[in-house]
């Protein structure tokens, strides 16, 4: 399974872009990228997955170059509610799924006023 | 509002003790799958549940077990409580077997604290 690094913590003010970027440097040919983001005392929350090249849906987008090695989570314009821990996960659905994901420690996200 | 409903929100309790905690999944979704999150720690996946069937373990003690009923919703009991089990615990359901490649649905979790 790929195992993924993220910076522990980013500082971030209102109304700025925030890039936040993972990295699975042993991503496997079926693996797709997913991130997740959970707020304090509650369940993650699913909020963009990719295989490739560039996903964007109503809250983030996703950038994944041609090697695999890594991906950036992309969020527009964050405000204080933006406040949250990221979580990037990379698994397939051959071998196992989220039984076999180690969602870490994440990515603490703080938005400043 | 996920479609996961957890319960009890909140449980104290004693050392030594045995509490149970509830899981209704997403209506059409046939897993379910608990997680154990303590301060500052990641989450952590105990156990999966697959139609009724268990599917895969985790880092689950001894002390825990877990069922799915044939209405589909689960339960995950704990026994001989330690301070140590104090945690947040999730459930999550997917419609499938656990594709990473699908979404999962995360309730709001239930805090457990052990006194």
């Amino acid at each position: 399974l790929a195992k993924t690094t993220q910076p522990i913590s980013m500082d971030s003010y209102e109304g700025q872009e925030v890039n936040i970027t993972c990295s699975h440097n042993n991503i496997a040919t079926n693996d797709y990228i997913t991130w997740y983001q959970q707020f304090p005392s509650q369940g993650p929350r699913f909020i963009i997955q990719g295989y490739k090249t560039k996903v964007t849906n109503e809250v983030a987008s996703l950038f994944i170059p041609a090697d695999r090695k890594s991906s950036t989570l992309s969020l527009p314009r964050v405000s204080l509610s933006d406040t949250a821990v990221y979580y990037c996960l990379v698994g397939d659905g051959s071998s196992g799924g989220y039984q076999k994901v180690t969602f870490g420690t994440g990515t603490k996200l703080q938005v400043i006023p | 509002d996920s479609g996961v409903t957890q319960t009890p929100k909140h449980l104290i309790t004693a050392t030594g003790q045995r509490v149970t905690l509830r899981c209704s999944p997403r209506s059409g979704d046939l897993s379910v799958y608990w997680y154990q999150q303590s301060l500052d720690q990641g989450l952590q996946f105990l156990i999966q549940y697959y139609n009724g069937e268990e599917r895969a373990k985790g880092n689950i003690l001894e002390r825990f077990s877990a069922q799915q009923f044939p209405d589909l919703h689960s339960e995950l009991n704990l026994s001989s409580l330690e301070l140590g089990d104090s945690a947040l615990y999730f459930c999550a359901s997917s419609v499938g077997q656990g594709e990473v490649n699908t979404e999962a649905f995360f309730g709001q979790g239930t805090r457990l604290t052990v006194v």
